[in-house]
């Protein structure tokens, strides 16, 4: 069965700091994978998503970026973290169609300080 | 573009009581999919039904039901006989089977004891 594995559950950083957050999936292959973040009180934005290696879509401008290095991993990054980018991140996973929609990871509680 | 609309923000009730989530959707699409998902306290979104376009049959499982009009655009839910742990962020979605799934802002049910 497939698993998605979303790290670490929370995190405290300050601000200007770097962020990296790490998304694996396991039991399938070349799936769609995308990064959503929840602000506090408000719905789900889509942030990045990837098709294949090394294709990246992104949603939003931002200071945010995404990479996915490997086929089942997916990773959150940014150089100087903003107040403003506290908020719970989702990583979540489709087959290539979405007609069956997303899995979603546990997500991380990030709060910038 | 695809468009989900949930007008009601936040719903409380006393346990047992019936609850109703509205979900108003927008698509020019002929295919399309759609979902609902519940985020408990904890975060994690986790996936409760699947609907395509074809399939205006509505059904029941368990507490749960769900009505499907495509002549209104809607797909209400009902939470029949409510519990305290149905407590959570409820989240309407729509796929016209492509890459993204276009959530609604989400509905908040507070069942009290």
């Amino acid at each position: 069965s497939q698993t998605i594995h979303q790290w670490p559950a929370t995190l405290v950083q300050p601000v200007g700091s770097p962020l990296s957050l790490e998304c694996t999936v396991e039991g399938t292959s070349n799936p769609n994978l995308y990064w959503y973040r929840q602000a506090a009180g408000r719905g789900l934005q889509l942030l990045f998503y990837s098709v294949g290696i090394g294709q990246i879509s992104s949603e939003v401008p931002q200071n945010l970026s995404a990479s996915r290095p490997q086929d089942r991993q997916f990773i959150l990054s940014s150089k100087k973290l903003l107040l403003s980018d506290s908020g719970f991140y989702l990583c979540a996973w489709s087959a290539t169609s979405t007609n069956y929609g997303y899995t979603f990871g546990s997500g991380t509680r990030l709060t910038v300080v | 573009a695809q468009k989900v609309t949930q007008a009601q923000t936040e719903i409380s009730v006393v346990e047992k009581e019936d609850v109703t989530l509205d979900c108003v959707y927008e698509t020019r699409d002929t295919t399309y999919y759609l979902f609902w998902y519940k985020q408990p306290p904890s975060g994690e979104l986790v996936f409760l039904i699947r609907r395509n376009s074809f399939d205006e049959q509505n059904e029941i499982s368990g507490r749960y039901s769900w009505n499907f009009q495509k002549s209104t655009s809607s797909f209400n839910f009902t939470i029949t006989a409510s519990q305290v742990v149905d407590s959570a962020v409820y989240f309407c979605a729509l796929t016209p089977n492509d890459y993204k799934l276009s959530f609604g802002a989400g509905t908040t049910v507070t069942v009290r004891a």
